[in-house]
Formats: structure tokens, sequence, C-alpha cells
């Protein structure tokens, strides 16, 4: 059964500062990652994936992979008050898996103005 | 306009009601989903289909029946309602990128 786990938050940051969001997940033969943002009554979107080991950068946040210790994690730079939401992560196994993800729970974000 | 749309946005109903639940995606994908977002903000796959056909079918009671009448539709179709079914449910599409894109969600309450 595949698994990703999330501490579930609430995690708050002041304005400005670096949030800092963990992900760790089972199964060893996961290919691809994704972290996905849903803010309140609303649908998740996606903002980030990566497939190997290091940094992706986009803007303000960067994904980070290691595949051996099987953990992601998500870093916000210059946190906005526009950036708390709940932050799904969630990944996609190798061969005939489709293109099924499983996700975490989820981390819910505040950034305090 | 509207990448995927879902309809209702919301459904109250009592337990033991059969009700239905539309989804509809104008991207051109080939594969479509159901999830179940609980209360928790766990959202967790029910069905996949591609071009029609079903190719993932988690655990899911066989009081939901999935129906896709062509690859830009995927219904979702509950019989006799339980409490526990209360949730938000997303249908999602993706067309072979990286990128699944959500409904806006129905929310269901089963009373």
């Amino acid at each position: 059964q595949k698994e990703v786990e999330q501490n579930s938050g609430p995690l708050s940051v002041p304005e400005g500062a670096i949030a800092s969001l963990n992900c760790t997940y089972s199964d060893r033969g996961s290919q691809s990652f994704f972290w996905y943002r849903q803010y309140s009554g609303k649908s998740p979107e996606l903002i980030m994936f990566i497939y190997s080991n290091g940094d992706k950068e986009d803007g303000r946040f960067t994904a980070q992979l290691n595949k051996a210790s099987q953990y992601v994690s998500l870093l916000i730079r210059d946190s906005q008050p526009s950036d708390s939401a709940t932050y799904l992560c969630a990944v996609r196994g190798g061969g005939g898996s489709a293109r099924q993800l499983t996700f975490g729970s989820g981390t819910q974000l505040t950034v305090l103005p | 306009d509207t990448a995927v749309s879902q309809t209702p946005k919301y459904l109250v109903t009592q337990m033991g009601n059969d009700k239905s639940i539309k989804c509809e995606q104008n991207l051109g994908h080939d594969t479509m989903y159901w999830y179940k977002q609980d209360s928790k903000k766990f959202l967790k796959i029910m069905f996949s289909y591609n071009n029609k056909e079903l190719i993932i079918n988690e655990t899911v009671p066989n009081r939901f029946s999935p129906k896709s009448p062509d690859k830009a539709h995927l219904n979702l179709h509950i019989n006799s309602l339980e409490l526990g079914d209360s949730a938000v449910y997303f249908c999602a599409t993706t067309g072979g990128g990286e990128t699944q894109y959500f409904g806006p969600g129905t929310r269901l309450l089963v009373l």
C-alpha cells in the first residue's frame, strides 16, 4: 500500500520568512513527486513537480527530493499572506500505475502579516 | 471557459437516496478521475478512466458507479447514500503531461 505522510500542521510563519513543508513516502518505486496548493473551499492546483534527486526552483518555490531517504520537501521563500493554504504532497509510482497519484493529507500553512 | 466543470456544486440529501454528479472537461484529454476528499483534507483516488475505459478502481463500495459516455464526460452515480459518503468529490483530468486539472468540487452532505 502506497503511503504519503505529511505533518498536518497548522504551520504558521511570519510574512517574509521561509516556510518549509515536508513529506515522506513509503513506495521506493515512486518516480514523480508533486506539490499541490489548495485554498480553502477551492480545488487543488499544481505548483511544482520534481523527478530527480536535488533541488528544483521556480520563483519563490523550491522543491527538494531525496530518494534515498524517501523524502520530498517544499520551501517557500519570502512567504506572503496569499501563500496561506493547504499544501498537498503527491507521489506517482512507475510502470503500470498510469498517472495515478497518491496524496498526503496536506499541511495547512498560515502566513501571518 | 472552465476547463473542468462539475454539477452540482452542492448536494444535500437524505440517507438512502441515489444521486449523481456530473463532470465535463473541454481540454481534449483522454484520462479522467474521481477523487474523494474527506473532512481531514485527505484526497483519495476512487476511479480513473482512459478514453472511456475504466483503468483504476480503488477499493470503493459498489454503491459508487462511474460512467463515461464519451471521453469528455465522467459521471459518478451513488446508490443508497450513507452518512460516511459526505465529502467533497473532485473530478480531474490529465492529457499526458504532469498536470492534473481539478474541477471545482461537489460538496456532498448526507443527512
